[in-house]
């Protein structure tokens, strides 16, 4: 079954801190989200690449944020000096297309002590 | 700014009997929209989902509802299990869009 996958699937970071989420798209899939779910709330959209590509990066900070979808490898969502707000989950989404449904991984539990 | 709403944050259901979750959107340039599925501790599996060209769209127990007028949709299961029992997320997007915009979630119970 070749899903969508992130790891860690928990993440304890102290504040300050550097974070590195991954996550790796179903097997054909070239277009990749990530979601922010804050506890009690919806997902959040905070950014959606392509192959070596940001597309739109609206829903992200634009401070201590930055993601990555490299040729080779998973995309890597990176949160630098992480603070306490940062706590959340992470979701990764994969899609073959744009605006096509999206595909979830199980996401990544991060904690900030 | 919320573009799509759930406004009803839990719904309780006798098994055997019909489930209707809905959502409320603002935007009149969304023409797809889904339906997923989330249980605690896991990722949101995707369910259904209509194109703006329908008003329906089934799936064994689940059917989807879109009203482009009163822009609303509404997804309907019967009958309801004990598996059902979730948290049930509508999204919406556009085709020329980049993303889709998810409501907050109804968390469904559905009592044996």
């Amino acid at each position: 079954n070749a899903g969508v996958m992130q790891n860690p699937r928990h993440l304890v970071r102290r504040r300050g801190q550097e974070a590195r989420l991954r996550c790796s798209p179903m097997k054909g899939h070239s277009h990749v989200y990530w979601y922010r779910q804050l506890p009690e709330e919806g997902l959040k959209f905070m950014v959606y690449l392509q192959k070596e590509n940001i597309i739109d990066e609206s829903g992200m900070p634009k401070e201590r944020f930055s993601a990555e979808f490299p040729k080779e490898g998973p995309s890597i969502l990176r949160i630098q000096q992480v603070v306490r707000g940062d706590s959340a989950a992470y979701f990764c989404a994969s899609s073959s297309d744009r605006g096509t449904e999206q595909y979830f991984g199980p996401g990544t539990r991060l904690t900030v002590t | 700014d919320q573009q799509v709403k759930q406004n009803s944050p839990s719904l309780s259901v006798q098994e055997g009997r019909i489930s209707i979750l809905n959502c409320d959107y603002t935007n009149s340039m969304f023409d797809y929209f889904l339906w997923y599925k989330k249980y605690p501790a896991e990722g949101p599996t995707f369910l259904i989902s209509i194109s703006s060209i329908k008003d329906k769209n089934e799936d064994g127990r689940f059917t989807v509802f879109l009203n482009k007028s009163a822009k609303h949709l509404s997804l309907h299961i019967v009958p309801s299990q004990p598996g059902d029992s979730a948290v049930y997320f509508c999204a919406a997007s556009a085709r020329n869009f980049n993303k889709f915009y998810f409501g907050s979630g109804t968390k469904l119970n559905v009592k044996p």
